[in-house]
């Protein structure tokens, strides 16, 4: 089955760390990008970062740089986002989402998962 | 960063009616420009790619058209399963951004 599956929210504090992981399945996960998009409660989504196949180029938005590290393992199928130095705007439910082989946009998504930021 | 603006906010539409929803760059983007449809606690489904393409198992009566800073989505007869929030987003340059959406609703 063609899947991506998120794990690791939860409740962090300001100032706070976060892994996040997506399982990948039923695609070769080695021949894709994959991104991380996010979506604060009620609002529009936000692209926040993109990992090649090989790792090499990643790109961040802006909001996010220096805070937050994307990687990912392809024996593991597995895409990360670490998020450190985490502030309230943070909070959202966050989506893995696989690229497409024209690129740059996102053709199956992870069901999401809910990062909290609060004291 | 490439801005984009969709428009209207709200869309309310009679089941069986055409829908014809606007999003607009802030610089041009070629046809590296997507449509997205989301219904509530789901994640995004990709609609159109490349300004006019369909994606995999997307209905006929969604259409993409648009090339520049100008793109329009047209559900040409509405379907229960469609009412929903649609996003555009363009490709054309990092970072990778998304319009603030348009809610279709029930008329």
């Amino acid at each position: 089955q063609v899947q991506l599956v998120e794990s690791g929210g939860g409740v962090v504090q300001p100032g706070g760390s976060l892994r996040l992981s997506c399982a990948a399945s039923g695609f070769t996960f080695s021949a894709f990008g994959m991104h991380w998009v996010r979506q604060a409660p009620g609002k529009g989504l936000e692209w926040v970062t993109f990992i090649p196949v090989d790792g090499s180029e990643k790109y961040y938005v802006e909001s996010v740089k220096g805070r937050f590290t994307i990687s990912r393992d392809n024996s593991r199928t597995t895409l990360y986002l670490q998020m450190n130095s985490l502030r309230p705007e943070d909070t959202a439910a966050y989506y893995c989402a696989k690229d497409t082989h024209e690129g740059r946009l996102f053709d199956l998504w992870g069901q999401g998962i809910l990062v909290t930021v609060s004291s | 960063e490439i801005v984009m603006t969709q428009s209207p906010a709200t869309l309310s539409v009679s089941p069986g009616e055409r829908a014809t929803l606007s999003c607009r760059a802030s610089q041009r983007v070629n046809s590296n420009f997507a449509w997205y449809q989301q219904k509530p606690g789901q994640a995004p489904r990709l609609l159109i790619h490349s300004a006019s393409t369909r994606a995999t198992g997307v209905p006929a009566r969604f259409s993409g058209s648009g090339s520049g800073t100008e793109f329009t989505l047209t559900i040409s007869s509405l379907q229960s399963e469609d009412f929903a929030v649609y996003y555009c987003q363009q490709y054309n340059d990092w970072p990778l951004t998304f319009g603030p959406g348009t809610k279709v609703d029930i008329k």
